[in-house]
């Protein structure tokens, strides 16, 4: 079964800090890999996408992602992050059935002014 | 845009009821999906649908059952409500492969 693993479940940066956020999955076959974040009293939006070709991709408001096929990771990261990314950062992979998304746990993000 | 509707930010009810949750989308999607969100656990899929009429078994469907009658809509229901159903009910719907786009979500409660 597939299964997707957020490595930190909380991370207090302050501002300007680098940001990386683990992800790694489960899945023998062809995967479409996400990020979704979840401002503070706000609905989950999409952040980036990888679905084929450069296995980096970019984001929304600075977000970029790595996909290591070998590792089976999709990394984020962020060179300097911003009080506003406080948030809860999901990764989500999707492989085989149709348009079904396999979540992580999620990350906490805090950063501090 | 696309919007994805549900009917309740909060609702609050007592345990054996029957509940309700509506959530509607406006982009003609053939997909929609209903997860709960517990913190420390991520989003749990509890059941989705590729298609009127249609419905599938998530990770977590024991306790729920689902209606999608129209394709623009697709109904959460709780038989007989308990505690451990108090939750934030989250709303998705996507085309195909295609990202999915999330409701605002029901924080529901279960007294």
């Amino acid at each position: 079964a597939q299964s997707v693993s957020q490595h930190n479940h909380h991370v207090i940066l302050s501002e300007a800090a680098s940001l990386e956020l683990g992800c790694n999955y489960s899945y023998g076959g062809t995967v479409n890999l996400f990020w979704y974040v979840q401002y503070p009293g706000q609905h989950l939006q999409l952040l980036l996408k990888y679905f084929s070709g450069d296995p980096l991709v970019k984001g929304i408001k600075g977000f970029e992602a790595e996909f290591i096929k070998s590792k089976f990771s999709f990394n984020l990261r962020k060179p300097s992050v911003q009080w506003s990314d406080t948030a809860e950062y999901f990764c989500a992979v999707n492989g085989g059935s149709q348009g079904n998304l396999i979540f992580g746990k999620g990350t906490k993000l805090s950063v501090k002014p | 845009d696309v919007k994805v509707t549900q009917s309740s930010r909060y609702l609050v009810k007592r345990t054996g009821e029957k509940v309700f949750l509506e959530c509607v989308q406006d982009m003609d999607h053939e997909n929609m999906f209903w997860y709960r969100q517990d913190p420390g656990l991520g989003l749990r899929l509890i059941y989705f649908s590729y298609d009127v009429k249609m419905k599938e078994k998530g990770d977590i469907p024991e306790g729920y059952s689902v209606s999608r009658e129209k394709k623009e809509r697709f109904s959460l229901i709780l038989e007989s409500a308990s505690t451990n159903q108090t939750s934030m009910y989250l709303c998705a719907s996507s085309f195909q492969y295609q990202p999915q786009h999330f409701g605002d979500g029901t924080r529901l409660s279960i007294l």
